[in-house]
């Protein structure tokens, strides 16, 4: 059965970075790629970025792009992300889910990690 | 931040039909791409419902059907049962962007 399992909850001060992981299992993991999504306090889910479990190649979104990166360890099948430079805007439940291993525009995410709370606060 | 547009709410009696709107654009739904459909209950991991527009996830029931039309797309749960209580989220692609976006989220509630 797939399977991803993340890192435990986190509570960072403003300015700070966080680094969250992600242990998948259940499937080839070179065969898919790691999505990484979070969801504000009320707010709805919001996608921040993609790495290939093949090649590690990412892809993210220009609104975290010069703060987030996203690596992958095939000899774990983990992936990890991590984001710098933190405000108290960026407290959220960060998941991460399997993706399709390319970028494709077409891909769903299936299944999802179980989430990571980050509190940032002074 | 969300360029998908839900309607906030629905509710249902049980064993009634319910729908959930998503409204997009010409930069994504109207463009071709994909929806996507998930369901996010409290305290758990969001579950794939719908993939490629109209294609049930392994194991979904056939109680949830969607489909895709011009700039939006709906999903529609039949014979709602009160474990369906949840948000429900759309999800396509926005060329505008780039990247991948979701609906504002709706939560069904159970009568």
């Amino acid at each position: 059965q797939v399977h991803l399992v993340q890192s435990g909850a986190e509570v960072r001060k403003p300015g700070a970075s966080v680094k969250v992981s992600c242990k998948a299992s259940g499937y080839t993991f070179t065969s898919y790629g790691i999505t990484w999504l979070r969801q504000a306090p009320g707010q709805g889910l919001e996608w921040m970025g993609w790495i290939s479990g093949y090649k590690g190649n990412t892809y993210s979104a220009q609104k975290f792009r010069d703060r987030l990166t996203v690596t992958v360890d095939t000899s774990t099948t983990t992936s990890y992300m991590e984001l710098r430079s933190l405000t108290s805007d960026d407290t959220a439940v960060y998941y991460c889910a399997r993706g399709g291993v390319i970028p494709s525009t077409r891909n769903w995410f299936d299944p999802w990690g179980q989430g990571t709370l980050v509190t940032v606060s002074s | 931040q969300s360029v998908l547009t839900q309607p906030p709410s629905v509710s249902g009696a049980p064993g009634q039909t319910v729908t959930i709107s998503c409204t997009g654009s010409s930069s994504n739904i109207g463009a071709g791409f994909d929806v996507h459909w998930y369901q996010h209950s409290p305290g758990a991991a969001p579950k794939l419902l719908i993939y490629a527009n109209n294609h049930r996830a392994s194991g979904v029931p056939d109680r949830f059907s969607a489909s895709k039309s011009d700039t939006s797309a709906t999903l529609a749960i039949s014979g709602l049962q009160a474990e369906d209580e949840a948000e429900y989220y759309c999800h396509s692609y926005a060329s505008s962007l780039p990247g991948y976006v979701f609906g504002t989220g709706t939560k069904v509630t159970v009568l």
